[in-house]
């Protein structure tokens, strides 16, 4: 059973148009991540839900807007794409430690969004 | 700001050859360091982390010791394998919750028969 998983996994779409990315954990973690991998393979945070609160947006364009439906789901929804928002998206979870922090973060298998 | 440099790639050896990727930070306090392994075609897996210094962690035969000293967490492995070839990733919290990493942009390594 694949831990963490997005759909989809290639997602080609034209500029200006508004796409959704969902994730899902069967992991019971209780906060999940989104991640932009660009081009050259590095990898910047964009936020962090931890119990269907927002903890972390990393100056994000509001065009980004992560949406939480319940514990297991973090899903990314884009408004008007714009060509640099081409990149490989990934979510992640993980499970808090009872110390105020959390343990490994699990990571999914990645989103490539290609904008035209 | 924190940050994590990573020596550039892209690296190739062969087969059981030694291997090193360098990795320094600058961050705040005293982070917990990693180190992510991504397989082509695959979402990053935790390889090894250490928590304080001199700690090292190890894991499939790869190894990092945590360098207070020389702000360092270097992965190494005495022999790889073709299934070793990978980006590998080396990242830091400083937040102390685990819940903001750091990464550095990632080396790729490939390893021939």
């Amino acid at each position: 059973d694949t831990a963490v998983s997005q759909t989809p996994k290639y997602l080609v779409t034209q500029m200006g148009n508004d796409k959704s990315i969902k994730c899902e954990q069967n992991l019971g973690h209780d906060t999940m991540y989104w991640y932009k991998q660009d081009s050259k393979k590095f990898l910047k945070i964009m936020f962090s839900y931890n119990n269907k609160e927002l903890i972390i947006n990393e100056t994000v364009p509001n065009r980004f807007s992560p949406k939480s439906p319940d514990k297991a789901h973090l899903n990314l929804h884009i408004n008007s794409l714009e060509l640099g928002d081409s990149a490989v998206y990934f979510c992640a979870s993980s499970q808090d430690n009872g110390g105020g922090g959390t343990d490994t973060q699990y990571f999914g298998p990645g989103t490539r969004l290609t904008v035209l | 700001g924190d940050s994590v440099t990573q020596m550039e790639g892209p690296v190739t050896l062969s087969e059981e050859a030694f291997l090193t990727i360098n990795c320094t930070y600058t961050a705040t306090g005293y982070p917990s360091l990693f180190w992510y392994v991504q397989y082509p075609g695959e979402g990053l897996q935790l390889l090894l982390k250490a928590t304080k210094a001199d700690d090292k962690g190890s894991n499939k035969g790869f190894e990092a010791t945590y360098r207070k000293e020389t702000t360092s967490f270097h992965l190494e492995k005495g022999s790889v394998q073709v299934s070793d070839s990978a980006v590998y990733f080396c990242a830091l919290d400083s937040s102390g919750s685990a819940r903001q990493l750091t990464f550095g942009s990632g080396t790729q390594l490939t390893v021939l028969p």
